[in-house]
């Protein structure tokens, strides 16, 4: 199984600076990562896929980038609405399913 | 619109089994490439991976829970159902549906989530 170790666990930042999240894979995946934020009470939602790609509607401050086994979430300058987990996320082929990290919380 | 919603009983007894349904619309999954999965998060900590299910009926689970899940889906009724066995308190979760497929292997779309506690 691939095991994806994500670092810090906990990034106390405030509004306006660079945030970036480390996603550490226990092996080459490729770009098949994926971002995610979940906020207090909600459902996780899709940011970043395929290491470095915007999904639909995310802000232009959000940028994922790495490939092979280090990846990074990088948010340029913190909204308030950006305190958040952020977890990452890979499929792989074999052992075939899908493996999320730990998380990451941003908090103010 | 892609919606999800997931559906099954609030509380379980242990060792009782439990039945989730995830019900979409705004896709088929007899599109070649689309899938449903199912996660689940304990409260306060991190997203678990369960079981997907494809277009070709092909099914995948979570190495250390393989014995006690079956998922199946109903392409007619846009539905995918979760089976867990032998249920147990460290269970106690909020399971979600997710879709995959439509970019690459991320989850674009999820359900809800529906909250599941283990308790007699």
């Amino acid at each position: 199984e691939i095991v994806l170790t994500q670092s810090p666990a906990t990034l106390s930042l405030s509004p306006g600076e660079r945030a970036t999240l480390s996603c550490r894979a226990s092996q080459d995946i490729s770009s098949y990562l994926a971002w995610y934020q979940q906020k207090p009470g909600q459902s996780p939602s899709l940011l970043i896929y395929d290491a470095s790609n915007r999904a639909t509607g995310i802000p232009a401050r959000f940028s994922g980038s790495g490939s092979g086994t280090d990846f990074a979430l990088t948010i340029s300058s913190l909204e308030p609405e950006d305190f958040a987990v952020y977890y990452c996320q890979q499929r792989s082929n074999w052992p075939p399913g899908i493996t999320f990290g730990q998380g990451t919380r941003l908090e103010i | 619109q892609v919606t999800l919603r997931e559906s099954g009983p609030a509380l379980v007894r242990p060792t009782q089994p439990l039945t989730l349904t995830c019900t979409f619309s705004g896709f088929s999954l007899s599109t070649s490439g689309m899938s449903v999965s199912w996660i689940r998060q304990p409260p306060g900590k991190a997203l678990e991976w369960l079981a997907l299910i494809d277009s070709h009926d092909d099914k995948y689970y979570s190495a250390s829970l393989r014995t006690r899940l079956t998922i199946s889906k109903d392409t007619s009724k846009n539905q995918v159902v979760l089976t867990m066995t032998n249920m147990d308190p460290v269970d106690t979760a909020t399971y979600y549906c997710a879709r995959l497929g439509a970019v690459g292997p991320a989850l674009d779309y999820w359900g809800q989530g529906t909250l599941v506690t283990v308790s007699s």
